[in-house]
Protein backbone atom coordinates (compact mmCIF):
# COMPACT_ATOMS: atom_id res chain seq x y z
CA UNK A 1 0.00 0.00 0.00
CA UNK A 2 1.66 3.35 -1.16
CA UNK A 3 1.85 6.23 1.58
CA UNK A 4 3.50 9.29 1.49
CA UNK A 5 4.74 11.66 4.15
CA UNK A 6 5.44 15.25 3.72
CA UNK A 7 8.15 16.90 6.04
CA UNK A 8 7.81 19.60 7.57
CA UNK A 9 4.15 19.95 8.96
CA UNK A 10 4.30 23.49 9.25
CA UNK A 11 6.89 26.01 7.91
CA UNK A 12 6.45 29.70 8.47
CA UNK A 13 9.71 31.62 6.94
CA UNK A 14 10.03 35.76 6.12
CA UNK A 15 9.21 37.15 2.59
CA UNK A 16 11.94 36.98 0.49
CA UNK A 17 13.63 33.51 1.57
CA UNK A 18 13.65 30.35 -0.46
CA UNK A 19 12.59 27.31 0.66
CA UNK A 20 12.26 23.34 -0.15
CA UNK A 21 9.78 21.29 1.07
CA UNK A 22 9.84 17.17 1.02
CA UNK A 23 7.96 14.66 0.00
CA UNK A 24 8.07 10.64 0.33
CA UNK A 25 7.09 7.67 -0.78
CA UNK A 26 7.11 4.49 0.02
CA UNK A 27 6.43 2.34 -3.25
CA UNK A 28 8.61 3.43 -6.16
CA UNK A 29 6.37 2.09 -9.04
CA UNK A 30 4.52 5.36 -9.53
CA UNK A 31 3.33 6.52 -12.88
CA UNK A 32 3.27 10.09 -11.62
CA UNK A 33 3.84 12.98 -8.70
CA UNK A 34 1.44 16.19 -8.61
CA UNK A 35 2.06 18.89 -6.40
CA UNK A 36 -1.04 20.65 -5.30
CA UNK A 37 -1.55 24.05 -3.67
CA UNK A 38 -4.23 24.30 -1.11
CA UNK A 39 -5.66 27.74 -0.14
CA UNK A 40 -8.16 27.55 3.55
CA UNK A 41 -11.40 26.30 2.52
CA UNK A 42 -10.35 26.05 -0.92
CA UNK A 43 -10.39 23.42 -3.66
CA UNK A 44 -6.38 22.01 -5.01
CA UNK A 45 -5.00 24.12 -7.81
CA UNK A 46 -1.73 21.82 -9.60
CA UNK A 47 1.49 23.37 -9.60
CA UNK A 48 3.48 20.93 -11.14
CA UNK A 49 3.30 17.43 -12.17
CA UNK A 50 6.55 15.16 -13.24
CA UNK A 51 6.40 11.79 -14.70
CA UNK A 52 8.30 8.94 -13.74
CA UNK A 53 10.46 9.28 -16.21
CA UNK A 54 11.52 13.10 -15.54
CA UNK A 55 13.62 14.49 -12.84
CA UNK A 56 12.47 17.85 -12.73
CA UNK A 57 9.43 20.25 -13.45
CA UNK A 58 9.87 24.30 -13.25
CA UNK A 59 7.23 26.58 -13.46
CA UNK A 60 7.95 30.34 -12.52
CA UNK A 61 9.49 30.58 -9.28
CA UNK A 62 8.63 26.84 -7.90
CA UNK A 63 10.89 24.14 -9.17
CA UNK A 64 9.82 20.16 -8.33
CA UNK A 65 12.47 17.48 -8.68
CA UNK A 66 11.85 13.58 -8.53
CA UNK A 67 14.10 10.95 -7.39
CA UNK A 68 12.16 7.80 -7.65
CA UNK A 69 14.29 5.39 -7.35
CA UNK A 70 14.68 6.49 -3.37
CA UNK A 71 11.04 7.45 -3.23
CA UNK A 72 11.55 11.01 -2.56
CA UNK A 73 10.29 14.41 -4.27
CA UNK A 74 11.04 18.12 -3.34
CA UNK A 75 10.04 21.28 -3.85
CA UNK A 76 11.58 24.07 -3.96
CA UNK A 77 10.53 27.59 -3.72
CA UNK A 78 12.41 30.56 -4.62
CA UNK A 79 11.91 34.39 -3.06
CA UNK A 80 8.85 33.25 -1.84
CA UNK A 81 6.27 35.90 -1.13
CA UNK A 82 3.33 36.63 1.10
CA UNK A 83 0.70 34.98 -1.74
CA UNK A 84 2.64 31.78 -1.09
CA UNK A 85 1.33 31.32 1.81
CA UNK A 86 -0.98 28.15 1.50
CA UNK A 87 -0.92 24.23 2.34
CA UNK A 88 1.10 22.67 -0.14
CA UNK A 89 0.02 19.15 -1.39
CA UNK A 90 2.06 16.16 -2.69
CA UNK A 91 0.23 13.38 -4.32
CA UNK A 92 1.22 10.05 -6.21
CA UNK A 93 -0.16 8.12 -9.02
CA UNK A 94 0.66 4.27 -8.22
CA UNK A 95 1.26 1.49 -10.93
CA UNK A 96 -0.90 -1.03 -9.22
CA UNK A 97 -3.95 1.35 -9.22
CA UNK A 98 -3.07 3.76 -12.37
CA UNK A 99 -6.04 6.39 -11.67
CA UNK A 100 -6.08 7.07 -8.44
CA UNK A 101 -4.06 9.61 -6.27
CA UNK A 102 -2.29 8.94 -2.95
CA UNK A 103 -1.81 12.38 -0.90
CA UNK A 104 0.31 13.30 1.91
CA UNK A 105 -1.00 15.52 4.40
CA UNK A 106 0.37 18.07 3.31
CA UNK A 107 2.62 20.87 4.24
CA UNK A 108 1.46 24.47 5.95
CA UNK A 109 3.64 27.20 4.36
CA UNK A 110 3.43 30.55 6.06
CA UNK A 111 5.70 33.93 4.14
CA UNK A 112 5.72 36.79 6.71
CA UNK A 113 6.13 40.27 5.15
CA UNK B 1 -15.15 25.49 -20.31
CA UNK B 2 -13.51 26.85 -16.80
CA UNK B 3 -12.34 23.56 -15.33
CA UNK B 4 -14.39 20.97 -12.63
CA UNK B 5 -17.53 22.83 -10.67
CA UNK B 6 -18.97 21.70 -7.50
CA UNK B 7 -22.11 22.82 -6.25
CA UNK B 8 -23.06 23.54 -3.43
CA UNK B 9 -19.76 25.01 -2.25
CA UNK B 10 -20.87 24.94 1.59
CA UNK B 11 -23.95 23.02 2.94
CA UNK B 12 -25.17 22.71 6.70
CA UNK B 13 -27.43 19.75 7.29
CA UNK B 14 -28.88 17.91 10.74
CA UNK B 15 -27.91 14.76 11.23
CA UNK B 16 -29.79 12.18 9.68
CA UNK B 17 -30.93 14.38 6.59
CA UNK B 18 -29.59 13.19 3.40
CA UNK B 19 -27.81 15.56 1.28
CA UNK B 20 -26.67 15.31 -2.69
CA UNK B 21 -23.88 16.74 -4.51
CA UNK B 22 -22.94 18.03 -7.87
CA UNK B 23 -19.82 18.00 -10.04
CA UNK B 24 -19.58 19.16 -13.64
CA UNK B 25 -15.92 17.85 -14.86
CA UNK B 26 -14.16 19.55 -17.72
CA UNK B 27 -16.29 18.55 -20.78
CA UNK B 28 -13.00 16.44 -22.59
CA UNK B 29 -12.29 13.89 -19.59
CA UNK B 30 -14.38 10.85 -19.37
CA UNK B 31 -12.38 10.21 -16.18
CA UNK B 32 -14.05 11.67 -12.53
CA UNK B 33 -13.31 10.75 -9.10
CA UNK B 34 -14.42 11.78 -5.87
CA UNK B 35 -12.05 13.11 -3.02
CA UNK B 36 -13.00 13.73 0.68
CA UNK B 37 -10.47 15.61 2.65
CA UNK B 38 -11.00 15.95 6.69
CA UNK B 39 -9.02 18.65 8.52
CA UNK B 40 -5.60 18.73 8.77
CA UNK B 41 -5.06 15.39 6.44
CA UNK B 42 -4.53 14.98 2.82
CA UNK B 43 -7.88 14.36 0.40
CA UNK B 44 -8.58 10.62 0.73
CA UNK B 45 -10.27 8.65 -3.00
CA UNK B 46 -14.01 7.70 -2.46
CA UNK B 47 -14.78 6.48 -6.14
CA UNK B 48 -14.09 6.51 -9.56
CA UNK B 49 -15.43 6.96 -13.09
CA UNK B 50 -14.57 5.83 -16.55
CA UNK B 51 -17.62 7.34 -18.58
CA UNK B 52 -20.64 6.12 -16.97
CA UNK B 53 -19.45 3.24 -15.21
CA UNK B 54 -18.25 3.10 -11.84
CA UNK B 55 -14.94 1.15 -11.73
CA UNK B 56 -14.18 1.01 -8.16
CA UNK B 57 -15.24 2.32 -4.67
CA UNK B 58 -13.10 3.24 -1.57
CA UNK B 59 -13.65 1.03 1.83
CA UNK B 60 -14.30 4.65 2.86
CA UNK B 61 -17.84 4.09 0.72
CA UNK B 62 -20.16 3.04 3.21
CA UNK B 63 -23.56 1.95 2.12
CA UNK B 64 -24.94 5.39 2.97
CA UNK B 65 -23.15 6.85 0.12
CA UNK B 66 -24.09 6.25 -3.45
CA UNK B 67 -22.00 8.07 -6.24
CA UNK B 68 -23.78 8.45 -9.92
CA UNK B 69 -22.53 9.28 -13.26
CA UNK B 70 -25.34 9.57 -15.76
CA UNK B 71 -24.42 9.43 -19.53
CA UNK B 72 -21.15 9.61 -18.68
CA UNK B 73 -21.13 13.84 -18.06
CA UNK B 74 -22.00 15.24 -14.37
CA UNK B 75 -22.14 13.44 -11.54
CA UNK B 76 -23.70 13.47 -8.27
CA UNK B 77 -22.74 12.03 -4.78
CA UNK B 78 -25.08 11.00 -2.17
CA UNK B 79 -24.69 10.51 1.26
CA UNK B 80 -28.45 9.52 3.17
CA UNK B 81 -28.62 9.52 6.85
CA UNK B 82 -26.24 11.58 7.69
CA UNK B 83 -23.37 11.40 10.89
CA UNK B 84 -21.63 14.06 12.34
CA UNK B 85 -18.34 12.37 11.28
CA UNK B 86 -19.89 12.95 7.44
CA UNK B 87 -18.27 16.57 7.88
CA UNK B 88 -15.42 17.10 5.69
CA UNK B 89 -14.71 19.02 2.39
CA UNK B 90 -15.66 16.82 -1.08
CA UNK B 91 -13.46 17.10 -3.63
CA UNK B 92 -14.53 16.43 -7.02
CA UNK B 93 -11.49 15.98 -10.01
CA UNK B 94 -11.08 14.94 -13.89
CA UNK B 95 -8.63 13.70 -15.71
CA UNK B 96 -8.74 12.37 -19.49
CA UNK B 97 -8.86 9.25 -21.01
CA UNK B 98 -6.31 8.76 -23.06
CA UNK B 99 -2.85 8.98 -22.32
CA UNK B 100 -3.54 6.73 -19.62
CA UNK B 101 -1.81 8.29 -16.62
CA UNK B 102 0.05 10.76 -18.13
CA UNK B 103 -2.00 13.50 -17.52
CA UNK B 104 -2.73 15.16 -14.19
CA UNK B 105 -6.05 15.69 -11.93
CA UNK B 106 -7.82 19.12 -12.07
CA UNK B 107 -9.72 19.39 -8.91
CA UNK B 108 -13.14 21.23 -8.83
CA UNK B 109 -13.16 23.68 -5.53
CA UNK B 110 -14.75 21.22 -3.55
CA UNK B 111 -18.17 21.16 -1.47
CA UNK B 112 -17.83 21.83 2.44
CA UNK B 113 -20.12 19.37 4.38
CA UNK B 114 -20.91 20.52 8.17
CA UNK B 115 -23.42 18.04 9.93
CA UNK B 116 -24.63 19.46 12.86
Amino acid sequence: KQEVTQIPAALSVPEGENLVLNCSFTDSAIYNLQWFRQDPGKGLTSLLLIQSSQREQTSGRLNASLDKSSGRSTLYIAASQPGDSATYLCAVRSGGSNYKLTFGKGTLLTVNP
Amino acid sequence: DTGVSQNPRHKITKRGQNVTFRCDPISEHNRLYWYRQTLGQGPEFLTYFQNEAQLEKSRLLSDRFSAERPKGSFSTLEIQRTEQGDSAMYLCASSPGTGGPLYGYTFGSGTRLTVV
